[in-house]
């Protein structure tokens, strides 16, 4: 049973860099799939904020994208987040899904729990 | 502003059918999976490609395209499927994917 978990500070001070990890359980990293990050602000809808392969190519959301960088790390089997420059538009349930990917067709099969990130001094 | 439109709320009388659709450009090119989300869980699944289910998701669920329009449709709405429901895509791109602003869906 693929398990995914997010870990990392819940709070953090505007102008410095957000950073969460997904620890994968159930299933190899180096083995496939696109592994994503979604984020979710209080009383609003889901955003895409980028996925990376096992191989390490990445896709971000062009609203982020000078902010972002998502990492993986097969030997730990986790991938990583880091935002830079918050404040608290950013603030938001961050959560890590598997991502399934077709010529036509993708969609994230498995999801964490969410993690909640306050940005806030 | 998301390049997937979805109706703000719907509602349905418990035990009948509702459709939520899901509109945009990059549709008439890609498939769009949904997305089930209750109050303080994670999404979960409930349908991809063409029109298939994730094991688990009642076959009361479905899927269908038409254009640049794509629907899930729950056919006997229960009313543990009170929920807030996403389209999910790509961008004309092809490559950064996109969610639709979601839908209330409110089972009466």
């Amino acid at each position: 049973q693929v398990q995914l978990q997010e870990s990392g500070p819940g709070l953090v001070k505007p102008s410095e860099t957000l950073s969460l990890t997904c620890a994968v359980s159930g299933y190899s990293i180096r083995s496939g799939y696109y592994w994503v990050w979604v984020r979710q602000p209080p009383g609003k809808g889901l955003e895409w904020i980028g996925s990376i392969y096992s191989s390490g190519s990445t896709y971000y959301n062009p609203s982020l994208k000078s902010r972002v960088t998502i990492s993986v790390d097969t030997s730990r089997n986790q991938f990583s987040l880091k935002v830079s420059s918050v404040t608290a538009a950013d603030t938001a349930v961050y959560y890590c899904a598997r991502e399934r990917w077709f010529e036509r067709d993708n969609y994230m099969d498995v999801w964490g729990k969410g993690t909640t990130v306050t940005v806030s001094s | 502003s998301s390049e997937l439109t979805q109706d703000p709320a719907v509602s349905v009388a418990l035990g009948q059918t509702v459709r939520i659709t899901c509109q945009g450009d990059s549709l008439r090119s890609y498939y769009a999976s949904w997305y089930q989300q209750k109050p303080g869980q994670a999404p979960i699944l409930v349908i991809y490609g063409k029109n298939n289910r994730p094991s688990g998701i009642p076959d009361r669920f479905s899927g269908s395209s038409s254009g640049n329009i794509v629907s899930l449709t729950i056919t006997g709405a229960q009313a543990e499927d009170e929920a807030d429901y996403y389209c999910n895509s790509r961008d004309s791109s092809g490559n950064h994917r996109v969610f639709g602003g979601g839908t209330k869906l409110t089972v009466l």
